[in-house]
């Protein structure tokens, strides 16, 4: 059973750090992975998807790796913004006859200015 | 292009009431999935629709149910509302099965159960 877990749960930092967020999952079989942020009380805002067959995505300060061998994603952010603020999950799919995703447990970001 | 829209956004509904919940799915998209969140059990599936088929189901009591009808909407259907239910039901739209496969969500729709 795929299991998707996602440390640290909450992070704190002051604006214009760059960090790393990390994804970890239990089965390699993937077909793609997806990082979403969340915004409190609101829908998910996609922010990247990667392949199986790929290494990393890349969209303005975002960059997403996927290690599918070790079962790891990273999601990193480039000098962060207090609007950067949010709840950032991961999810994967294993592919075939589902869409289903599989969501980790997600990382709270506070980014102070 | 208009995203996946949800409605209503909140409602709430007594202890053994039933209720529905709509989603209409970005243009063009036929895979439909829906999703429930609560803070101590995160997200979980509950099912996909894709051409009017239910695909996959979740790990949830006969009491939820949903279809998608030949536009691609979609609605599900929650009877005799416990106090458990109460949560934010999100529905993500894809490409599905063409390439890539990205899924957009909606705004959610905010059921309290009282």
């Amino acid at each position: 059973k795929q299991e998707v877990t996602q440390i640290p749960a909450a992070l704190s930092v002051p604006e214009g750090e760059n960090l790393v967020l990390n994804c970890s999952f239990t089965d390699s079989a993937i077909y793609n992975l997806q990082w979403f942020r969340q915004d409190p009380g609101k829908g998910l805002t996609s922010l990247l998807l990667i392949q199986s067959s790929q290494r990393e995505q890349t969209s303005g300060r975002l960059n997403a790796s996927l290690d599918k061998s070790s079962g790891r994603s990273t999601l990193y952010i480039a000098a962060s913004q207090p609007g950067d603020s949010a709840t950032y999950l991961c999810a994967v799919t294993r592919g075939g006859a589902t869409n289903k995703l599989i969501f980790g447990t997600g990382t709270l970001l506070a980014v102070q200015p | 292009k208009a995203g996946v829209t949800q409605t209503p956004r909140y409602l709430i509904k007594t202890r053994g009431q039933q209720v529905t919940l709509s989603c209409s799915p970005i243009s063009g998209h036929r895979s439909v999935s829906w999703y429930q969140q609560t803070p101590g059990q995160g997200l979980q599936f509950l099912f996909e629709y894709f051409s009017e088929t239910q695909r996959n189901k979740g790990n949830f009591p006969g009491r939820f149910s949903g279809r998608q009808f030949s536009n691609s909407r979609s609605e599900m259907n929650v009877s005799t509302l416990e106090l458990g239910d109460s949560a934010l039901y999100l529905c993500a739209s894809s490409s599905w099965p063409r390439q890539g496969h990205e899924q957009y969500f909606g705004p959610g729709t905010r059921l309290t159960v009282t």
